[in-house]
C-alpha cells in the first residue's frame, strides 16, 4: 500500500522556537494533504488542507499566522508550528490524497505522526 | 458533513466477531461511510468504505441498513491487535474530500 511518512516522529523544543514537520509521499504522489492535530485522549481534528502550489485551507479557530503549511510538490508538505507554546504540544499527523483519485476513492492515507513537546 | 453516533467503548472475546455499530441518519445519498482505526500513538488506518451495498474486503465486512441510516463494522475474528479505537466517517465526495473523525469507539480485544 501506499505510504506517507512524517519526519520528525517526535520532537521537544522551548517555548518561543519554531518547529517544522515534514510530510512525504513515497510512493505516489498526493495532489492534496490534511494536516490533524490529535491531543490526549481526544479524536483528530483537522487543522488545514493543502493543495500542491497553492495556499492552504485553514479550518475555522486555526491561526494560519502561527500554523504555516508549505505544500510545494506532489510528495512533500511542510507544518512550521511558529512562536511555539506549551498548549501546542500535540500530536500532529498527516494525510496525502492520492493524484487523480476520483469521488469515490478511499485512497487517502496518513502518516506515523510527529509528537510535539514544547517546554 | 454529516454526524455518526458510536458507542465509546466494547469488548470483545479473541477470536470471537466484533461487531461496531455507528449512527449516521443524516446522511444524504452521495456520502460514503467510511471506517478508519488508530492504534495507540500511530496513525490512523482505513479499513473499508460504502456507499450503499455491503461490502467486505481481508479486514473487515460493512453492513449498511437499507435506509442508509446506519452501520456495522464487523471484525470477523478478532485479535489483540485489533484493539484499536474505530471510526466511523461519512463523507461528501466532493472537491474537499475531507475526513472528520468524531470521537470513535474503543475497541478492547480480551484474551
Amino acid at each position: 500500500g501506499a505510504v506517507v511518512s512524517q519526519h520528525p516522529s517526535w520532537v521537544i523544543c522551548k517555548s518561543g522556537t519554531s518547529v517544522k514537520i515534514e510530510c512525504r509521499s513515497l510512493d505516489f504522489q498526493a495532489t492534496t494533504m490534511f494536516w490533524y492535530r490529535q491531543f490526549p485522549k481526544q479524536s483528530l481534528m483537522l487543522m488545514a488542507t493543502s493543495n500542491e502550489g497553492s495556499k492552504a485551507t485553514y479550518e475555522q479557530g486555526v491561526e494560519k499566522d502561527k500554523f504555516l503549511i508549505n505544500h510545494a510538490s506532489l510528495t512533500l508538505s511542510t507544518l512550521t508550528v511558529t512562536s511555539a507554546h506549551p498548549e501546542d504540544s500535540s500530536f500532529y499527523i498527516c494525510s496525502a490524497r492520492v493524484y487523480g483519485t476520483g469521488l469515490s476513492s478511499h485512497e487517502q492515507y496518513f502518516g506515523p505522526g510527529t509528537r510535539l513537546t514544547v517546554t | 458533513d454529516a454526524k455518526t453516533t458510536q458507542p465509546p467503548s466494547m469488548d470483545c472475546a479473541e477470536g470471537r466477531a466484533a461487531n461496531l455499530p455507528c449512527n449516521h441518519s443524516t446522511i444524504s445519498g452521495n456520502e460514503y461511510v467510511y471506517w478508519y482505526r488508530q492504534i495507540h500513538s500511530q496513525g490512523p488506518q482505513y479499513i473499508i468504505h460504502g456507499l450503499k451495498n455491503n461490502e467486505t474486503n481481508e479486514m473487515a465486512s460493512l453492513i449498511i441498513t437499507e435506509d442508509r441510516k446506519s452501520s456495522t463494522l464487523i471484525l470477523p475474528h478478532a485479535t489483540l491487535r485489533d484493539t484499536a479505537v474505530y471510526y466511523c466517517i461519512v463523507r461528501y465526495g466532493g472537491a474537499t474530500n475531507k475526513l472528520i473523525f468524531g470521537t470513535g469507539t474503543l475497541l478492547a480485544v480480551q484474551p
